[in-house]
């Protein structure tokens, strides 16, 4: 099936630290989303990206819609104990089924107090 | 309550027993998903329903595997025969409409595990 490609696959870092991660596929997408997953729950939505070149901020987050909708990132300033977690990214591909989305495979981040 | 609601939250079963999970999705949603995560792995589509519309079943991994949706509103999935490799996180979301931009709400899952 269709991938997405997600990195890093983990992350350790001090708190206060800038995080950075991305998400890159072969295909092109209409819709790019950032998704959070705590232990034990469900997914829960971060941004959520519907235009090529969009930049868009939730706080301290931050996410773009990248250029040739084959990409985006999402950066986390300032990381807190609570930025625990971990983050997927999901697009829908142009084309493909109504809001069926792909999903890469995360990045755990781990934040140390 | 206002979100989705999956039960079991756990379900441990013997391999070859069939398992039947259940999603009450949020009220109004018109459109709902199943998917499965696997330990370390992202979420896998398995089957989407879009109101009175046909389902989308092209995400189920064998016909061991299969779900309705009564009345559009709760969901069961379905495995029958279970095998060890079925051991997952069986995810269920709704969605409010049809629209691309309808945001996706995910209910807290059901872990299976299969002996």
């Amino acid at each position: 099936g269709q991938q997405l490609n997600q990195s890093p696959q983990s992350m350790f870092i001090q708190e206060g630290e800038d995080v950075s991660m991305n998400c890159t596929s072969s295909s092109i997408f209409n819709t790019w989303l950032w998704y959070k997953q705590d232990p034990g729950e469900g997914p829960v939505l971060l941004i959520a990206l519907y235009k090529a070149g969009e930049l868009t901020s939730n706080g301290r987050l931050t996410a773009q819609f990248g250029i040739t909708r084959k990409d985006s990132f999402l950066n986390i300033s300032a990381s807190i104990p609570s930025d625990v977690g971990i983050y997927f990214c999901a697009g829908q591909l142009e084309g493909g089924s109504q809001g069926n989305l792909i999903f890469g495979k995360g990045t755990k981040l781990s934040v140390k107090p | 309550g206002a979100g989705v609601s999956q039960s079991p939250s756990n379900k441990v079963t013997e391999k070859g027993k069939d398992v039947e999970l259940r999603c009450d999705p949020i009220s109004g949603h018109t459109a709902l998903y199943w998917y499965r995560q696997s330990l370390g792995q992202g979420l896998e589509f398995l089957i989407y329903f879009q109101g009175n519309s046909a389902p989308d079943k092209s995400g189920l991994p064998s016909d061991r595997f299969s779900a309705e949706r009564t009345g559009g509103s709760v969901s069961t999935l379905t495995i029958q025969r279970t095998q060890q490799e079925d051991s997952a996180v069986y995810l269920c979301a709704s969605r409010r409409g049809r629209a691309f931009y309808n945001e996706q709400f995910f209910g807290p899952g059901t872990r299976l595990t299969v002996l």
